[in-house]
């Protein structure tokens, strides 16, 4: 159980294209999901949190308007990085917690990795 | 500001032998800390510790805390190649939703 996915793996865009990533919890439901970005071998930042039904809570930094949010539903959020830019450019971690479970647990998909050209 | 502080950064050992990975934290409110094991791709959960002084044990890795000095550990004992990972310490503090602070991850590294 508790099993995340993302989707697309792997995505290779232009400079100014917008990418779509999803993330999915298969076998629970969510009401919580976070977007995380990590760059190589440093630790997973944090950009936001993700409620079902209301805005997303960006970090500090963060553009809200460049890296838009919906969590349409309590298995899906989706995070599309807008008007892209090589610097965007990241392995890019969606996790949820369980909603029934009511613990800290949170649970990792298996990550995007994005390159923008 | 929440911290979370790892060390050492980088370890690389012998198979057989064991190691002890460090996890020390600075947060407002603590609520509990979390260990992750990071290989190629997203991190893949290992512990939850809230009480201090309770040992959690899953094979050959087992991890404690210490809510008054503030800082847990990660044991694995008899290493193996397969344990060559990142592993990382994510701490919850009770303000706000449930986000985790991360340290910077430990690269552990097992030679045959």
């Amino acid at each position: 159980g508790a099993v995340v996915s993302q989707h697309p793996s792997r995505v290779i865009c232009k400079s100014g294209t917008s990418v779509k990533i999803e993330c999915r919890s298969l076998d629970f439901q969510a009401t919580t999901m976070f977007w995380y970005r990590q760059f190589p071998k440093k630790s997973l930042m944090l950009m936001a949190t993700s409620n079902e039904g209301s805005k997303a809570t960006y970090e500090q930094g963060v553009e809200k308007d460049k890296f838009l949010i919906n969590h349409a539903s309590l298995t899906l959020s989706t995070l599309t990085v807008t008007s892209a830019h090589p610097e965007d450019s990241s392995f890019y971690i969606c996790s949820a917690v369980i909603l029934a479970e009511g613990t800290d647990t949170q649970y990792f998909g298996p990550g995007t990795r994005l390159t923008v050209l | 500001e929440d911290k979370v502080v790892q060390s050492p950064l980088s370890l690389v050992v012998h198979e057989g032998d064991t190691v002890t990975l460090n996890c020390s934290y600075e947060v407002t409110n603590f609520r509990s800390l979390l260990w992750y094991k990071q290989e190629k791709k997203a991190p893949t959960f290992l512990f939850m510790l809230t009480s201090s002084g309770i040992e959690k044990k899953s094979g050959r890795l087992s991890s404690i805390l210490d809510k008054k000095e503030l800082f847990s550990i990660l044991n694995i004992t008899a290493t193996q190649t397969g344990d060559s990972a990142v592993y990382l310490c994510a701490v919850k503090a009770v303000q706000g939703a449930q986000k985790l602070v991360f340290g910077q991850g430990t690269r552990l590294t097992i030679n045959p």
